[in-house]
């Protein structure tokens, strides 16, 4: 069964650091480009970064440029979000998307608090 | 930054309705756009990409039209499951936007 499992989420104070992880099982992780979206709470969804199937191709939102740094390896079936210089705005659910045809394949969230 | 807005931002309906909610980019994005599903407290669901293309497994009561700026999502009879918000994602470059979403409820 192909599944996405986020992990790392919780509450940390405005400046903190975060590290986000999504194990992936099922299928062969290295055949994929990989995806952060977030949703904060009561809102739209927010696409953050993608990262390609080698790692060798990143892309970045305004929002996240500078301080959120996505990365992969292949040989834990594992994808990482990296999160320094947290604020109060980046207080939401954090999913982890495989891209096939679409974001085809979802993880079930973490949720990052960021409050004093 | 692509802008995307949908319309409306809700809308009323009932079982066995059919139901259009509309996609405008703020450029032309030929056929690079999705829809997505969501369900409260679950992760979104694709259902079309490539502006028409079901994904596979999505009944095909939904369906999506459009190119250039102007796309449609048609769900052709509402089906209870379908009450959910639905928001449209350009992919054609980056960074990639959703629209804010269209919530559908009886």
């Amino acid at each position: 069964q192909m599944q996405l499992v986020e992990s790392g989420g919780g509450l940390v104070k405005p400046g903190g650091s975060l590290r986000l992880s999504c194990a992936a099982s099922g299928f062969t992780f290295s055949d994929y480009f990989m995806n952060w979206i977030r949703q904060a709470p009561g809102k739209g969804l927010e696409w953050i970064s993608d990262i390609s199937s080698r790692g060798t191709t990143i892309h970045y939102a305004d929002s996240a440029k500078g301080r959120f740094t996505i990365s992969r390896d292949n040989a834990k079936n594992s994808l990482y979000l990296q999160m320094n210089g947290l604020r109060a705005e980046d207080t939401a659910v954090y999913y982890c998307a495989r891209e096939h045809s679409g974001f085809d394949l979802w993880g079930q969230g973490t949720m990052v608090t960021v409050s004093s | 930054a692509i802008q995307m807005t949908q319309s409306p931002s809700s809308l009323s309906a009932s079982v066995g309705d059919r139901v259009t909610i509309t996609c405008r980019a703020s450029q032309d994005i030929r056929n690079e756009l999705r829809w997505y599903q969501q369900k409260p407290g679950k992760a979104p669901k694709l259902l079309i990409y490539a502006s028409f293309r079901l994904e596979s497994g999505v009944p095909s009561r939904f369906s999506g039209s459009g190119s250039g700026t102007d796309f449609t999502l048609t769900l052709s009879s509402l089906q209870p499951e379908d009450f959910a918000t639905y928001y449209c994602l350009q992919d054609y470059n980056y960074p990639r936007t959703f629209g804010q979403g269209t919530k559908v409820e009886i």
